[in-house]
């Protein structure tokens, strides 16, 4: 079975400062996909972020990065430089890559919201 | 281009309705799902469909019907429904079931039901 935890339900940063959700996952499968989304109240999931298990770098994209600790199952995701339109609710997902392939874990998410 | 559409945008319906929610994509992706969200949860898996063939259920009721008549498109067919089911429905679609970066789902901007 696969579990993802995010224990920060919501987080607040002011706007400009760098902020860190953080994400841990459980899997006994040797390959699979970590991903960040981004929930706004529209309900639209965007998809920030990918990071592949066997990856050696971290990934980066734009403001975003992924601080992948595989030893520690911990796949936090770096927000640089705030923006008030960084707000919203952000989700970890991880996906096998075996036979379980097609089903995403989706966490319980956290809320930021951002100062100005 | 990474959009994924989903019609109509809202949707209310009696207990006795016929209805039908409808996705797009036109990325060349071979996979695509159906999510329900309530509010401020995850997204749950109900169906998902590779190279037009079901490939996963998650035991969703019965009232709800997917279908897949080509690459691009992918229907959600509503009969009976129950209150409890009022909720925002989003699709998705990958380039591949499993296999790294291809993995990756970008999501439509979801339709949501109230079921009354």
């Amino acid at each position: 079975a696969q579990k993802i935890t995010q224990t920060q339900p919501g987080m607040f940063v002011q706007e400009k400062e760098a902020v860190t959700l953080d994400c841990t996952y459980d899997t006994s499968d040797p390959s699979y996909g970590l991903f960040w989304y981004k929930q706004p109240s529209s309900g639209e999931m965007i998809f920030l972020i990918y990071q592949g298990s066997y990856d050696q770098q971290n990934a980066t994209e734009g403001r975003y990065s992924l601080n992948f600790q595989k030893a520690r199952k911990s796949a936090n995701l770096v927000i640089s430089a705030s923006q008030l339109g960084d707000s919203a609710m952000y989700f970890c997902a991880m996906r096998p890559d075996n036979t379980n392939a097609g089903k995403s874990t989706f966490g319980d998410g956290t809320t930021l919201t951002v100062k100005p | 281009d990474t959009e994924v559409t989903q019609t109509p945008k809202h949707l209310v319906m009696g207990m006795t309705n016929k209805k039908s929610l409808k996705c797009e994509q036109h990325m060349g992706h071979r996979a695509m799902y159906w999510y329900k969200q309530k509010a401020k949860k995850p997204p749950e898996l109900m169906f998902v469909y590779s190279y037009e063939k079901l490939s996963i259920n998650e035991s969703v009721p019965s009232r709800f019907s997917p279908e897949c008549p080509n690459s691009s498109l992918l229907n959600l067919h509503l009969h009976a429904l129950q209150p409890e089911d009022s909720a925002l429905y989003l699709c998705a679609s990958s380039l591949r079931l499993a296999g790294g970066r291809g993995e990756t789902q970008y999501f439509g901007p979801g339709t949501r039901l109230l079921v009354l």
